[in-house]
């Protein structure tokens, strides 16, 4: 079955203390996103990588970093949390092109941070 | 910049009774638009897309939209509510090969 899989469904840290999240996809898509989710802000895109060893910046980096290493996984790494960062995230992937492969989504990651 | 608005935070109807979510979009170039959909504990599922063509698309689960470029808008709509569709939707305008803006949702509560 096609799917993006994520770990851990939830997670309850405290600050400072470094977390990863993994994110893993069986479609071969070069594509791979993560996103927030925030009560009324909708989702908004953390980083984002095109394909193996090829990362960028989305609209909130700040906070975070990732790394994609094999085309199947892209962690999201919180080297020092704090209680902002508590919230919904999801990983997302597509081929290379949206038209072609809209992005397919995990099932969410909830995050809280104290 | 490229933007996309969901007037509507929360919208409660009947089971039965029909349903319309409004989107409004903001882009210089012709869009790609989508509808998601996230039912609760779920990631978000693609309900349907525009890309060029017909301005009214079929989506899954019955539901339908239209795309206006006159009003910048692209509504979801779907002629009976089934209890099952209660959710958040998410309307999403894409940029570039693949980013994607998302709007901040519309939280459905269906009535029985």
């Amino acid at each position: 079955e096609a799917q993006v899989t994520q770990n851990p469904r939830y997670l309850i840290t405290v600050t400072g203390k470094k977390l990863t999240v993994t994110c893993s996809q069986n479609m071969n898509h070069e594509y791979m996103s993560w996103y927030r989710q925030d009560p009324g802000l909708g989702l908004r895109q953390i980083y984002y990588s095109m394909n193996v060893e090829v990362t960028d910046k989305g609209d909130v980096p700040e906070g975070y970093k990732v790394s994609r290493k094999e085309k199947r996984n892209f962690p999201l790494i919180l080297e020092s949390p704090s209680p902002n960062q508590t919230s919904l995230y999801f990983c997302a992937s597509s081929s290379t092109r949206i038209q072609d492969s809209p992005l397919h989504f995990g099932n969410g990651t909830r995050l809280t941070v104290t | 910049a490229q933007s996309v608005t969901q007037p509507d935070i929360h919208i409660t109807v009947s089971e039965g009774a029909s349903l319309e979510l409004r989107c409004n979009y903001s882009y210089g170039a012709t869009p790609y638009l989508f509808w998601y959909v996230q039912s609760p504990g779920q990631g978000l599922q693609l309900l349907l897309k525009y890309f060029s063509g017909d301005t009214l698309v079929q989506g899954i689960k019955g539901f339908e939209a239209e795309f206006k470029r006159s009003q910048s808008s692209f509504n979801l709509r779907k002629p009976s509510v089934h209890w099952s569709d209660a959710a958040e939707y998410f309307c999403a305008v894409g940029v570039g090969d693949n980013d994607m803006r998302f709007g901040a949702g519309t939280r459905l509560t269906v009535k029985p």
